[in-house]
């Protein structure tokens, strides 16, 4: 069965530090592949997407992923976290033609200590 | 002008009521979703319309039952609402996503059944 694992419930880190939350997926093909941001009290905002292409992607926000195959792997990563990147981060991935069905990680809740 | 708007944001109700929540997206979109997020902040889909028609449905107790009457709204109306139904249920929409996955959410409705 198609699968996203995020290993990390929580993970803090002090403001300035860089940052990389991990994914992990299991399926066979290829598939399209998200990093979303939801802040207290609100909604799904995209931060970044492969489809194909270049592996490192850049997305808003100053976040960047990287695509490895070979792990089945999409981890997030910025280099210098600031206060306000405090949220909950969804791993998710989805499959050519199936109307949109998004698969989600179970989640990374992002503490920022000052 | 927000996006992907729902409505209410915040339900309380008692058991065995019947409720609906309404979406409406404003950015022209063909496909329309809803997700529902647990407590544990567990995503999973529960529908997915296109041009008004159902194209996902998950396994969902018939309780709830989507309705599209044009393609900016879908709306939730659930029956007889029990214990397990309280939950935050985000609207979502999408163009390119519907074969891709990349999606535009609302800021959640939190229903909690008492």
């Amino acid at each position: 069965a198609q699968s996203v694992t995020q290993p990390d419930i929580h993970i803090t880190v002090s403001e300035g530090a860089s940052l990389e939350l991990r994914c992990n997926y299991s399926y066979g093909a290829t598939p399209y592949l998200f990093w979303y941001v939801q802040s207290p009290g609100q909604g799904l905002q995209l931060l970044l997407k492969y489809f194909s292409g270049d592996t490192l992607v850049q997305g808003i926000k100053g976040f960047e992923a990287e695509f490895k195959r070979s792990q089945s792997s999409f981890n997030l990563r910025k280099p210098s976290v600031h206060w306000s990147d405090a949220a909950e981060y969804f791993c998710a991935v989805a499959f050519y033609n199936q109307g949109g069905k998004l698969i989600f990680g179970q989640g990374t809740e992002l503490s920022v200590k000052p | 002008d927000t996006a992907v708007s729902q409505t209410p944001k915040y339900l309380v109700t008692q058991m065995g009521n019947d409720k609906s929540i309404k979406c409406e997206q404003n950015l022209g979109h063909d496909t329309m979703y809803w997700y529902k997020q647990d407590s544990k902040k567990f995503l999973k889909i529960m529908f997915s319309y296109n041009n008004k028609e159902l194209i996902i449905n998950e396994t969902v107790p018939n309780r709830f039952s989507p309705k599209s009457p044009d393609k900016a709204h879908l709306n939730l109306h659930i029956n007889s609402l029990e214990l397990g139904d309280s939950a935050v249920y985000f609207c979502a929409s999408s163009q390119e996503g519907f074969n891709t996955g990349e999606l535009f959410f609302g800021e959640g409705s939190r229903l909690t059944v008492l």
